[in-house]
């Protein structure tokens, strides 16, 4: 069954941008028919949608992120990765790739991620 | 954008069923996907598309939707129910398409 995991810097300083990758296995991003997604949760909070993308790299983003955010795709190491630039506190959470489902025009995310706390302090 | 509303906690005791609500502006109308989140875990999907439940989930878990509230029910509560739910729509009419509620913490007494 699929399994994703994210890895990256665990400390980014305000200002400058976060970055992580999800590491796909036991299937192929390039396989098509999903697309491939990254929500975060705020310490003790709730979830929040950031974005997808499909293997062909068309993406679409949470509007109140989407001039920060960057998503793209590397199908030859069957991984998605994350861009959050100028990042302040505010952007401190547990990040998860997820991959998505869809049918008839609704979207819903299984499965995740492990998660991986990214802090944002100098 | 679409709000997701529901109740912070519900509490049941093991055995009996729990029902968890998602409250939404004419929330019948759209598909609501269930995840179950234990502490220091990532989330689980549950129920999806109202009330299907993908591979794996247990038959007491289920799900309805109609009018303005969806409801998660648990029947039989196990200890290991014990969890953080949130409810979820992809509100596709909507330039922030992406929604969760809240979350409710459920206590299994």
């Amino acid at each position: 069954q699929v399994q994703l995991q994210e890895s990256g810097p665990g400390l980014v300083k305000p200002s400058q941008t976060l970055s992580l990758t999800c590491t796909v296995s036991g299937g192929s991003i390039s396989s098509g028919g999903y697309y491939w997604s990254w929500i975060r949760q705020h310490p003790g909070k709730g979830l929040e949608w950031i974005g997808y993308i499909y293997y062909s790299g068309s993406t679409y983003y949470n509007p109140s992120l989407k001039s920060r955010v960057t998503i793209s795709v590397d199908t030859s190491k069957n991984q998605f990765s994350l861009k959050l630039s100028s990042v302040t506190a505010a952007d401190t959470a547990v990040y998860y790739c997820a991959r998505v489902g869809a049918v008839a025009g609704t979207v819903w995310f299984d499965p995740w991620g492990q998660g991986t706390l990214v802090t944002v302090s100098s | 954008s679409y709000v997701l509303t529901q109740p912070p906690s519900v509490s049941v005791a093991p055995g009996q069923t729990a029902r968890i609500t998602c409250g939404g502006n004419n929330i019948g109308s759209k598909s609501v996907h269930w995840y179950q989140q234990k502490p220091g875990q990532a989330p689980v999907l549950v129920v999806y598309d109202d009330s299907d439940r993908p591979s794996g989930i247990p038959e007491r878990f289920s799900g309805s939707n109609s009018g303005n509230t969806a409801t998660l029910t648990i029947s039989r509560v196990e200890a290991g129910d014990e969890a953080d739910y949130y409810c979820q729509v992809w509100d596709s009419s909507s330039d922030h398409p992406g929604v969760f509620g809240g979350g409710t913490k459920l206590t299994v007494l």
